[in-house]
């Protein structure tokens, strides 16, 4: 049993373009949570989904920031316009729905760096 | 809004004594808490998820208590390894299926 995927593990991108990061859920698994990670800092929540919907967003920035966990496929957090301030651990878990107390299983984690 | 708080923010011990490493809560009111380990510049590994209604949990040589009146919970780890290095986080749900709220973590540096 394959654990959280995320890709890729590393990424750079230049101020201005777009970072998107994929997040496969363990199996069985059908709640998403997104977390960032900055430099020196804790773990941030940013957001919470299910299969088609988000339940909470409220760690999201208001802008530039989105996600989504389509009902097929992997959950992506896209980040457009990058600045150097968005340079972190983006960290994706999953939780299941029955049971299991909603223990949340984490992926790697995608080290965005932004030049 | 619930505040995790973990003291002291580094650790160092030599190999074998016990570790004891604390985590409170300001908000009582929770729906379970977990421990977890992370490696430098690597993912978050869970140790042991404490249910609300539990006051402790074991693992092999690690034991977790939880005083939910206090908002207080402490990670034991018996015997302590070079192996044991890490960040230890700890961090609690309000409710089912719930967001994280994270404590800042704990280094920990075990000496040979």
């Amino acid at each position: 049993n394959a654990g959280v995927m995320q890709n890729p593990r590393h990424l750079v991108r230049r101020r201005g373009q777009e970072a998107r990061l994929r997040c496969s859920p363990m199996k069985g698994h059908s709640h998403v949570y997104w977390y960032r990670q900055l430099p020196e800092e804790g773990l941030k929540f940013m957001v919470y989904l299910q299969k088609e919907n988000i339940i909470d967003e409220s760690g999201m920035p208001k802008e530039r920031f989105s996600a989504e966990f389509p009902k097929e496929g992997p959950s992506i957090l896209r980040i457009q316009q990058v600045v150097r301030g968005d340079s972190a651990a983006y960290f994706c878990a999953s939780s299941q729905t029955l049971g299991g107390w909603y223990e949340q299983y984490f992926g790697p984690g995608t080290r965005l760096t932004v030049t | 809004k619930q505040e995790v708080t973990q003291i002291p923010a580094a650790l160092s011990v030599p190999e074998g004594e016990n570790l004891v490493l604390n985590c409170s809560f300001t908000d009582s009111a929770i729906y379970n808490l977990q421990w977890f380990r992370q490696d430098p510049g690597k993912g978050l590994t869970s140790l042991l998820l404490i249910q609300s209604s539990q006051r402790e949990q074991t693992s092999g040589r690690l034991n977790a208590s939880l005083d939910k009146s206090s908002g207080r919970s402490t990670l034991y780890i018996a015997a302590s390894q070079p192996g044991d290095s890490a960040t230890y986080l700890c961090a609690t749900t309000k409710a089912a299926g719930n967001k994280l709220t994270f404590g800042g973590g704990t280094r920990v540096l075990v000496k040979p």
